[in-house]
């Protein structure tokens, strides 16, 4: 199985700061990874395909990069709306895995 | 608007069984490769299975902890997406949701309590 190390496990940080979260997958993945935003007790919500496109209607402020096994997730403008756990996930290969997550806070 | 609605989640003791739904609308569901991921409580999300389109193949893969025990199947002329889930443990209390990876349902609550 492919392994999928996202960090941090938490992240603090104030409206308008510029923040990333990493994924690393334990074996090539190509481009095949998706970043998702969960609020408490909804759906997950898909922000980014392929790391690096976003999916329709998803504000700019949010971005994907990366390729192989080292991915990055930046949200380049904190607001406080975007305050929610975003996870990881590749599509290279089964089983699917996800990152553990990662619970963003406002200072 | 693409809707996914899960259905026929509940409470059920160990071992029982139980099927879950899944009714899509706004979306070409007869190409759509459909999958399941839960969530249990307070955790991270974890992928269950996928099913291709049927003119793909309609083939069928699922995570280990639950290959043999559960059952993704399709009906297309109702545009709807199955979940069969058997010999139920403990381990598999979660929100269930229905995805095509862009688009997800609200999810269905599936506890295994006695």
């Amino acid at each position: 199985d492919i392994q999928m190390t996202q960090s941090p496990p938490s992240l603090s940080a104030s409206v308008g700061d510029r923040i990333t979260i990493t994924c690393q997958a334990s074996q090539d993945i190509r481009n095949r990874l998706n970043w998702y935003q969960q609020k408490p007790g909804k759906a997950p919500k898909p922000l980014i395909y392929d790391a690096s496109k976003l999916e329709a209607g998803v504000p700019s402020r949010f971005s994907g990069s990366g390729s192989g096994t080292h991915f990055a997730f930046t949200i380049s403008s904190l607001q406080p709306e975007d305050i929610a756990t975003y996870y990881c996930h590749q599509y290279e290969n089964f089983p699917r895995t996800y990152g553990q997550g990662t619970r963003l806070e406002i200072k | 608007e693409v809707q996914l609605v899960e259905s026929g989640g509940g409470l059920v003791k160990p071992g029982g069984s139980l099927r879950l739904s899944c009714a899509a609308s706004g979306i070409a569901f007869t190409d759509a490769w459909m999958s399941w991921v839960r969530q249990a409580p307070g955790k991270g999300l974890e992928w269950v299975g996928r099913i291709e389109s049927e003119t793909d193949g309609g083939t069928t893969v699922y995570a280990a902890p639950v290959k043999g025990r559960f059952t993704v199947s399709r009906d297309d002329s109702k545009n709807t997406l199955f979940l069969e889930m058997n010999s139920l443990s403990t381990e598999d209390t979660a929100m269930y949701y229905c995805t095509t990876l862009s688009y997800w349902g609200q999810g269905t609550l599936v506890t295994v309590s006695s």
